[in-house]
This record gives structure tokens, sequence and C-alpha cells, in this order.
């Protein structure tokens, strides 16, 4: 099963500030790879998909890059609607595996 | 709309069996794969199974092959995911999803999930 790793595990950031979150896979995925933000009690949001897609109706603010092994996702300036836990998910091949999570919080 | 409703979860003893159901509108359900993804309490998304459009093809996460089975009715359009032998870690939220389009996507929509508590 391919692997991802995020980093970091948590990130401490005020509004306005520029995040970048990393995902790395343990092989080659191209660009088969989704960013999801979930808030408590919610299921997941789809933000960015095929590394750097952005899904209709996800604020610009948010942005991916990466291909092969090394992603990132990237938010311009954090707003106070963005402090969330994100996911990275690798559609390359079975099973769908996910990273661990990386949960942004209000410095 | 696209909704998604799972129902099914509950209270099950370790080694017991549960049938999760998903009731899915507002797209044509027989043109998209589904998939089932779980989260454990304060934990991470793990992705559980997947099925084809036609219901073909399925998969699984090593954790649950053998012991889970995904299946959907295109005629009621509803995906389901029957557990069996329940082990404590399969307690969790478990989430019905919907694939975007063929191909390498992801998922665009998911149900509010539906809670499954595996106790001895």
């Amino acid at each position: 099963d391919i692997q991802l790793t995020q980093s970091p595990s948590f990130l401490s950031a005020s509004a306005g500030d520029r995040v970048t979150i990393t995902c790395r896979a343990s092989q080659d995925i191209s660009s088969y790879l989704a960013w999801y933000q979930q808030k408590p009690g919610k299921a997941p949001n789809l933000l960015i998909y095929a590394a750097s897609t952005l899904q209709s109706g996800v604020p610009s603010r948010f942005s991916g890059s990466g291909s092969g092994t090394e992603f990132t996702l990237t938010i311009s300036s954090l707003q106070p609607e963005d402090f969330a836990t994100y996911y990275c998910q690798q559609l390359n091949s079975f099973p769908r595996t996910f990273g661990q999570g990386t949960k942004v919080e209000i410095k | 709309e696209v909704q998604l409703v799972e129902s099914g979860g509950g209270l099950v003893q370790r080694g017991g069996s549960l049938r999760l159901s998903c009731a899915a509108s507002g797209f044509t359900f027989s043109s998209y794969a589904m998939r089932w993804v779980r989260q454990a309490p304060g934990k991470g998304l793990e992705w559980v199974s997947g099925i084809s459009g036609s219901g073909a093809t399925t998969n699984y996460a090593d954790s649950v092959k053998g012991r889970f089975t995904i299946s959907r009715d295109n005629s009621r359009t509803t995906l389901y995911l029957q557990m069996n032998s329940l082990r404590d870690d399969d307690t969790a939220v478990y989430y019905c999803a919907k694939k975007m389009d063929s191909g390498n996507y992801p998922i665009d929509y998911w149900g509010q999930g539906t809670l499954v508590t595996v106790s001895s």
C-alpha cells in the first residue's frame, strides 16, 4: 500500500498568515492527489484534486502543487473559517490511502 | 442536489455483524463509483472500500479484507457495507461517499456518517 506522510501534524497560525502543508508519498503517484478540509463533527470537503485543480466553489486562497512523491497545499492568507484539519489522499492505486492529517489551529 | 444518507450504525458486540446502508439521490447512481471511508474517534480518515458503478469491481483496505463486503443495488440507488467479525478497532464513524468521475478522481460528496461502536 502507498503511505502518505503529512507535515506538520499540527500547525498554529494567525489569521492572515501564509500556511503550507506537505504530503509525501512512499512511491510515485504522478499527480493523483487530492486535498480535503474537515471541521469538527462534519464530513470532509474536497478542496483540490489532480494535485493542483481547485474544486468548484473553493476560495482561490487555496492552492496545490507537486507531482511524483512530494505535494503541497498552500493557504495564501489564512481566514478564521480555515481553522480545521486537512488531509491528503492518493488516487493512484488501491487502497486509496489518506495522510494522517494536519490540524491548523489559531495561535 | 446530491444527498447521501447512511443508516444501520449502532452498538454491536465484538465478533458480531452489522449492515450499513446509504440511500443516494440527486444523481445517476449507477454511473458513479462509491466509497466507504471511516474515522475512529479522534483519529484520521481511513479508506475502507470502493465499488464501481456497475458493482462488478470492488476493492478493500487490508484491515477489512475478508470481513467486510461492499455491494450496491442500482435499482434502489442504495450502497451497502456488510461488516462481519467486528473488532474493537472497527469502532468509527462510517461515511458513504460518491466518486467524482471515472478514472483517478476523488470523492466529491460525502454523507453525514453513521457511528458504529463495537463493544465487548
